[in-house]
């Protein structure tokens, strides 16, 4: 089982759509990582909580420390928001691990 | 203010060589981690390193080395390079590398042949 899970895999949606990405982690952590992936490989990083819940625009990111669990929110998405969104825990340092990622294709 | 410079930006190597990867992070920053992307591995941790000392290290073999200049400039080196070293090599600055978001650079493409 991997550390940090991810879902889900794919996920298409249609522009204006609410959607919702999850990450389960198996053992305690420092703190979780919401990054974004474009085609050609850079990284953005989104979010990095500990605990409750942040905004930023249109991206919501919740953590549930109890339950090992956190959720990215996009509310009205749009084509731009198409990319991979990876979460990773952090445990050390910068010793992040990271879950397989989400690539998310938002249609016109 | 400059973000995270990392050269080159695409690079071909031949089996057995070596290679020596550079990371220039935000000014102020003294926290340089690196991570090698692979589409069968996805991204994983290699290592870390604050004020010029390696601080954290994933489950890389010794090949994998880095350090860290008194200016944080962090270059990162590869040594006989194996075919599975073909990789997007990222790395990331922060402050002080302890719960806080990370800058990521744009990557090293590299190729083994």
């Amino acid at each position: 089982k991997n550390e940090v899970e991810q879902s889900p895999q794919n996920l298409t949606a249609q522009e204006g759509e609410f959607i919702t990405i999850n990450c389960s982690y198996s053992v305690g952590i420092s703190a979780l990582h919401w990054l974004q992936q474009h085609p050609g490989g850079g990284i953005v990083s989104l979010f990095m909580l500990s605990s409750g819940k942040k905004k930023h625009g249109r991206l919501i990111a919740t953590i549930n420390i109890q339950e090992k669990h956190s959720s990215l929110h996009i509310t009205a998405s749009h084509p731009r928001d198409s990319a991979v969104y990876i979460c990773a825990k952090e445990t050390s340092g910068s010793r992040l691990t990271f879950g397989e990622g989400t690539q998310l294709t938002v249609n016109p | 203010k400059a973000g995270v410079t990392q050269t080159p930006r695409y690079l071909i190597k031949t089996r057995g060589q070596q290679v020596t990867l550079s990371c220039s992070p935000i000014s102020g920053h003294r926290s340089v981690s690196w991570y090698q992307q692979t589409p069968g591995q996805g991204l994983q941790f290699l290592f870390e390193y604050f004020s010029e000392t390696q601080r954290n290290k994933g489950n890389f073999p010794g090949r994998f080395s880095g350090r860290q200049f008194s200016n944080s400039r962090s270059e990162m080196n590869v040594s006989t390079l194996e075919l599975g070293d073909s990789a997007l090599y990222l790395c990331a600055s922060s402050r002080d590398g302890r719960d806080e978001k990370l800058f990521f650079g744009s990557g090293t493409q590299l190729s083994v042949l």
